[in-house]
């Protein structure tokens, strides 16, 4: 069965300083994988996705990820944080032969401090 | 184009009364799913519907169910309600063709609250 791991729960990080938050994945078929981020009190909005093609994905709010196939991992990338990055990331993937559903990690909350 | 807006956006019931949840897709979307997400954890997939059938199920029991209507907007139905109910209820739109999805748009969410 499909699983996501979210190692961290928090990642305390100072303001204009780079971060990255951690995502391993387990899955016996190709997936499909995306980062959403939650703010409080609000849904989920799509950082970014991978679906195929290359490895690198660039999202918005200049957050990128990479698919490493072989480490099964997709980490989540900043190289400078802002106070209004402050919110929970959740990681997903979703089996190309399935319903597509989305399976989640249990997310990171990411806390930029000033 | 709009997004996916759900109603209500909080509610609070009673233990073994029923409650509907409603959700719009996004315009050109055809299927929808519905998630729980309770304090402090990521969404559990509940259920998804395409063409008003539903194919996918998640570890969920038979009072969870749902609706899919013509116009691809969707109803979340629980039955029975259990304290262990309270949670964010989340639904995802998506364009589903020729088995490629091309990803999920989020909804707010309805806060449920069982006392």
């Amino acid at each position: 069965a499909q699983s996501v791991t979210q190692l961290d729960s928090q990642v305390p990080v100072f303001e204009e300083a780079p971060v990255e938050l951690r995502c391993n994945y387990s899955s016996s078929v190709s997936v499909y994988l995306f980062w959403y981020v939650q703010y409080p009190n609000q849904g989920l909005q799509l950082l970014l996705k991978y679906l195929s093609g290359s490895t690198l994905v660039k999202g918005i709010n200049g957050f990128e990820a990479e698919f490493n196939k072989s480490q099964t991992s997709f980490h989540l990338r900043k190289p400078s944080v802002h106070i209004s990055d402050t919110a929970e990331y959740f990681c997903a993937v979703s089996e190309m032969d399935s319903s597509y559903k989305l399976i989640f990690g249990s997310g990171t909350r990411l806390l930029v401090r000033p | 184009e709009t997004g996916v807006t759900q109603s209500p956006t909080h509610l609070i019931k009673t233990r073994g009364q029923q409650v509907t949840l409603r959700c719009s897709s996004q315009s050109g979307h055809n299927t929808v799913s519905w998630y729980q997400q309770a304090l402090g954890q990521g969404p559990q997939f509940i259920f998804q519907y395409y063409r008003e059938e539903e194919n996918g199920r998640g570890n969920f029991p038979p009072r969870f169910s749902g609706l899919q209507f013509p116009n691809y907007s969707s109803e979340l139905n629980v039955n029975a309600l259990e304290l262990d109910d309270s949670a964010l209820y989340l639904c995802a739109s998506s364009l589903s063709l020729n088995r490629i999805n091309y990803g999920y748009t989020f909804g707010s969410g309805t806060r449920l609250t069982v006392v």
